[in-house]
């Protein structure tokens, strides 16, 4: 069945360092999404991704599907306390069915 | 407050007791999904609905079962419980199934189920 990785599985970053989650499908995705899940939280939806190749930007956060629709990465600049969460991509392929990816737990040390 | 409502928050049982739990969707929504979040872990679908049907099936165990009724709130039923299947357990619903935005999910709060 598809399968969605994502990487890193942890990240601790120093406040105002940048930081980077990948996203990868085992098979072509139809779109893509990202939610965030804060600590103790639910996963809230932040964006989705259509177009191959498409780059879409949130204030600091930068989204891209990459050019095959197998892949995606979220990059954060200059993270702040408030970004503090996991970090799933989820993808559709097939018949509404989201596989959500493994997620990347972000910590911000102040 | 997302618009998605679960019933219970917090449920402890023992093992071998069977739990509901309840779901209802934002208004308007029409899919209702469920995912299983074990400590620290990622989100695992269980099952979808539709407008009462079935639509989609995951790693769904025969020990569990759902279903989504007329007024499209749904029900997750766990049986035989055992302390692995301890984990928060989230529903969300969609918007619009086939339009653009079709898979995008609201969750709600979640149901934490800790068996003993």
């Amino acid at each position: 069945g598809q399968q969605v990785m994502q990487i890193p599985q942890y990240q601790h970053v120093q406040e105002g360092e940048d930081f980077t989650t990948y996203c990868n499908s085992s098979t072509t995705l139809s779109n893509i999404q990202w939610y965030k899940q804060r600590p103790g939280g639910h996963p809230v939806f932040l964006i989705q991704l259509v177009k191959s190749g498409e780059v879409k930007k949130q204030k600091r956060l930068t989204f891209q599907f990459g050019e095959a629709k197998k892949n995606s990465s979220l990059h954060i600049t200059a993270t702040q306390t408030t970004d503090v969460g996991t970090y799933f991509c989820a993808g559709l392929a097939g018949y509404q069915k989201v596989t959500f990816g493994t997620g990347t737990k972000l910590q911000v040390i102040p | 407050d997302s618009g998605v409502t679960q019933t219970p928050k917090h449920l402890i049982t023992a093992t071998g007791q069977r739990v509901t739990l309840r779901c209802s969707p934002r208004s308007g929504d029409l899919s209702v999904y469920w995912y299983q979040q074990s400590l620290d872990q990622g989100l695992q679908f269980l099952i979808q609905y539709y407008n009462g049907e079935e639509r989609a099936k995951g790693n769904i165990l025969e020990r569990f079962s759902a279903q989504q009724f007329p007024d499209l709130h749904s029900e997750l039923n766990l049986s035989s419980l055992e302390l692995g299947d301890s984990a928060l357990y989230f529903c969300a619903s969609s918007v619009d199934p086939t339009g653009t935005r079709a898979n995008v999910l609201t969750f709600g709060a979640g149901s934490r189920l800790t068996v003993l």
